[in-house]
């Protein structure tokens, strides 16, 4: 019930490219999903949040679409750049004050 | 811009001596965490903060872990008897009331 699912485990793109990370939950009781980027030896930053309320939130090149009834949400980053070539977890939480659940993370390559 | 600080930015320990990581949240923040992060791993919780006391603990924060804010502006995190299997890096995290939760950029912990 608590866990976050995360796929795939690894992605190689080239620049340009769309990589796309899913995320499942089964905990109905989150309301906040956000996304964190994490580069090696860095803590993680966010990146991008959604609630359940919307189903899909752009910032930038990243967007979330979110599917309430699927308990599905995913990370798409349009023209990738090497310069995303990190780590991405996507994660849940309850309520504002609670801790975070973190899926098991991708690892992003974007190719030059 | 605000950010958490986290120092030592590296420990090394002998497996059965005590450690204590130290963190400085953003200042206004309310509630502070602990998480977790074995190499290649994802990032788990430990353990929130809230008003002077435990909220909320992972099975992983045993009677070997505490936390403490000794004053207004530190919050720490102590492991007693370090054990191999507490090497990790491991990362504080502020929020101020509302769902962002702030990373500091980890301690990383050697236990030989």
């Amino acid at each position: 019930q608590q866990q976050v699912k995360q796929s795939p485990q690894s992605l190689i793109v080239q620049k340009g490219g769309i990589p796309i990370i899913n995320c499942a939950y089964e905990n109905t009781a989150f309301d906040y999903f956000p996304w964190y980027q994490q580069f090696p030896g860095k803590g993680p930053a966010l990146l991008i949040a959604i609630r359940p309320d919307v189903s899909e939130k752009k910032e930038g090149r990243f967007t979330i679409s979110f599917n309430k009834s699927a308990k599905q949400f995913s990370l798409h980053i349009m023209d990738s750049q090497p310069g995303d070539s990190a780590t991405y977890f996507c994660a849940a939480m309850r309520s504002a004050g609670q801790n975070f659940v973190f899926g098991p993370g991708t690892r992003l390559s974007v190719l030059p | 811009e605000p950010e958490v600080t986290q120092t030592p930015s590296h420990q090394v320990t002998q497996m059965g001596q005590e450690v204590i990581l130290r963190c400085v949240p953003i200042s206004n923040h309310l509630y502070f965490y602990w998480y977790r992060q074995i190499l290649g791993q994802k990032v788990e919780f430990l353990v929130s903060f809230y008003n002077n006391e435990i909220s909320e603990k992972s099975e992983i924060f045993d009677d070997q872990f505490s936390v403490e804010r000794p004053d207004g502006s530190n919050f720490t995190l102590k492991i007693r008897s370090t054990k191999l299997e507490d090497s990790a890096m491991y990362f504080c995290a502020s929020n101020g009331g509302y769902n962002e939760q702030f990373f500091g950029p980890g301690t990383r912990l050697t236990v030989l």
